[in-house]
């Protein structure tokens, strides 16, 4: 079975913090790519990251960054000295071989001033 | 970047008439599209894989009878929600496929709010 977990449903925390959401996947593929999506209360989704499987070097981008590993199939996200236009829903998604994208149950993330 | 766009951006609807979606790639082709529904609060669930010139693919528990898809072009894939209940009301997000390397860039449309009453 191909899932994405992400345990936490809702995150509070307070400007300027750092704040880490995980994300859990299960897949037998060999090849796959994980995403990250941020969807503000507008509801569009915005793309953050993608990451193939093959490629478990961390990334960062500005106060964003990323920690793969494969070895405990997590793809976590962690956003530093966070932001009230932080808050959102965060979704972290699971392309499969097949072509499909499986998506988590989103974290809803709130930053508070 | 690549873009997808959706039409309506919402539609309030009576309980029993029909709501017709589009999801339009604009500036490249897509040979296939993907259809999502999300409840409030909810994650976003694959409900079919439209691909041009061909029937659509629906995930287990979709009724294909009552949610038509017809991808018509290579730029353009329509979710038909018939004879629509206030059960159906979601948030419908298309995206589609940029045809590169590998599994492809996948683009999202903004999203389509339906509310039947």
């Amino acid at each position: 079975a191909q899932k994405v977990t992400q345990a936490q449903t809702e995150i509070s925390v307070v400007e300027k913090e750092d704040v880490t959401l995980d994300c859990v996947y299960e897949t037998r593929d060999t090849t796959y790519y994980l995403f990250w999506y941020k969807q503000p209360p507008s509801g569009e989704l915005v793309f953050l990251i993608r990451r193939n499987s093959f490629d478990e070097q961390n990334e960062i981008s500005g106060r964003y960054s990323w920690n793969f590993q494969k070895s405990t199939s997590s793809f976590n996200f962690t956003i530093t000295a966070s932001q009230v236009v932080d808050s959102a829903v965060y979704f972290c998604a699971l392309l499969n071989q097949g072509g499909k994208l499986i998506f988590g149950q989103g974290t809803e993330l709130s930053v508070k001033p | 970047g690549a873009v997808v766009s959706q039409h309506p951006s919402w539609v309030i609807c009576k309980s029993g008439t029909s709501v017709k979606i589009e999801c339009r790639s604009l500036d490249f082709q897509a040979t296939t599209m993907f259809w999502y529904r999300q409840f409030p609060k909810q994650s976003l669930m694959l409900m079919a894989t439209s691909n041009e010139g061909s029937k659509a693919t629906y995930e287990q528990g979709v009724e294909k009878d009552k949610f038509l898809i017809n991808h018509a072009s290579l730029t353009l894939s329509t979710l038909t929600v018939t004879s629509a209940h206030p059960e159906d009301s979601s948030f419908y997000i298309c995206s589609a496929r940029f045809p590169s390397g590998g599994t492809g860039e996948l683009f999202f449309g903004e999203g389509s709010r339906l509310t039947v009453l």
